[in-house]
Order: C-alpha cells, then sequence, then structure tokens
C-alpha cells in the first residue's frame, strides 16, 4: 500500500478565491489521480496528473479551473480557482499500485480536503 | 462511458443484524469491480477487488460476490456492528480506459 498525505483537510472559502490542495505520496508512483465527490454524487475523476507533463482532464473538467502540478513522482498539487459554492466539495488525490497477487492494480486514496464555498 | 449503480442510497440497521447492497455495471467489456469502504474523515480503503464471473471474496464478516454477465456484484455484511457504518462505493474498470468509474455509493448506518 502507500501512506498518501493531503493538505489541508478542510477550509471554508470565499467565492472568488483560489485554493491549492498539496497531495504527497511515501513512494514513487506512476499514475496519480484527481477526484472530486459532490455532495450525493458519486466519487468523479478530474484528472489523471502526469509527471512532466500536462494533466489529462475528463470531460467537464478544465485547466483553467482545475490546474494541476506534478513535479515529480512523489507529489502532486490540485487548484481550484475562481471558486463558487457549486466547487464544494470533497476532493481526493490517489494512486494506482500493483497489489501483490494480483495485475489488475488498485486505487489507495488519501484522506481528502473538503472544502466549502461561501 | 461506464455507468455504475447502486442500492440503496442509504441504509439502517440494527446491531446484529445481516445486511447486503447491490452494484450493477455495464456487463460488456468488463476488466474488473472494486469494492471500497469510506468512513467519515478518512481514506476510502479498499475492500475486495473481483475479476472473473462467480469470483466470491471474504474479510471477516465482509463478503462480495460477482456476476459479470448479469452485470452486478453484492455485498454482504454479517452480523453488523457499529463500526460497519461508512459508505460503501464499488467501481467498475472496462477494458477501454480502465479507469475506476465509481458508483454513488451505499450510506450504512448500524444503529446500536
Amino acid at each position: 500500500s502507500a501512506v498518501i498525505s493531503q493538505k489541508p483537510s478542510r477550509d471554508i472559502c470565499q467565492r472568488g478565491t483560489s485554493l491549492t490542495i498539496q497531495c504527497q505520496v511515501d513512494s514513487q508512483v506512476t499514475m496519480m489521480f484527481w477526484y472530486r465527490q459532490q455532495p450525493g454524487q458519486s466519487l468523479t475523476l478530474i484528472a489523471t496528473a502526469n509527471q512532466g507533463s500536462e494533466a489529462t482532464y475528463e470531460s467537464g473538467f478544465v485547466i483553467d479551473k482545475f490546474p494541476i502540478s506534478r513535479p515529480n513522482l512523489t507529489f502532486s498539487t490540485l487548484t481550484v480557482s475562481n471558486m463558487s459554492p457549486e466547487d464544494s466539495s470533497i476532493y481526493l488525490c490517489s494512486v494506482v499500485l500493483v497489489t501483490s497477487g494480483l495485475n489488475t492494480g488498485e486505487l489507495f486514496f488519501g484522506e481528502g480536503s473538503r472544502l466549502t464555498v461561501l | 462511458i461506464l455507468n455504475v449503480e447502486q442500492s440503496p442510497q442509504s441504509l439502517h440497521v440494527q446491531e446484529g443484524d445481516s445486511t447486503n447492497f447491490t452494484c450493477s455495471f455495464p456487463s460488456s467489456n468488463f476488466y474488473a469491480l472494486h469494492w471500497y469502504r469510506w468512513e467519515t474523515a478518512k481514506s476510502p480503503e479498499a475492500l475486495f477487488v473481483m475479476t472473473l464471473n462467480g469470483d466470491e471474496k471474504k474479510k471477516g464478516r465482509i463478503s462480495a460476490t460477482l456476476n459479470t454477465k448479469e452485470g452486478y456484484s453484492y455485498l454482504y455484511i454479517k452480523g453488523s456492528q457499529p463500526e460497519d457504518s461508512a459508505t460503501y462505493l464499488c467501481a467498475a474498470r472496462d477494458n477501454y480506459g480502465q479507469n475506476f468509474v465509481f458508483g454513488p455509493g451505499t450510506r450504512l448506518s448500524v444503529l446500536p
């Protein structure tokens, strides 16, 4: 498994501001992802953070709104820009690791960052 | 695009009761099905990953089954305890992108 640390764990933000969430993994990982869960919704993939190149965004998510950095294989940041109340969510960093005996890979998550936008 | 559904949305049971809930997913191009337990203020915790039709996995009082032909998985909890209270998520992966597509979860509350 992996130890994944996220910060902040929670924050209350004003509309129009931006917040950067940090994710630190205790080992080098190739695949790192950012998810969000809006209230009452499924956990949804925002983007894949690629080391040394631009992130790959899922449909409905754009770089201007959710810029992502991945300077090395153990660290990534997600910025939520120009926030509105609709951005109130839990944001989760995750990595895929291939666990012993399986070649399917397994997702491991940080504890999440709970954002409330007023 | 995968569409993963879970039912019920929420569930309240008494301590000691056994319970089960369902995850439904498209059966075509199936690759893997994952179950997670997500307690408040903690990381989602991987419970099971299943790939073969008819798979059954067990961890303590929790077990899961998989039917890839009809596209569903059941999660069972035997003798529920208050510490089982959590949101249970399933995620399906297909052969195309192999992205993890999550269902909305089943929120379980076990009352003492």
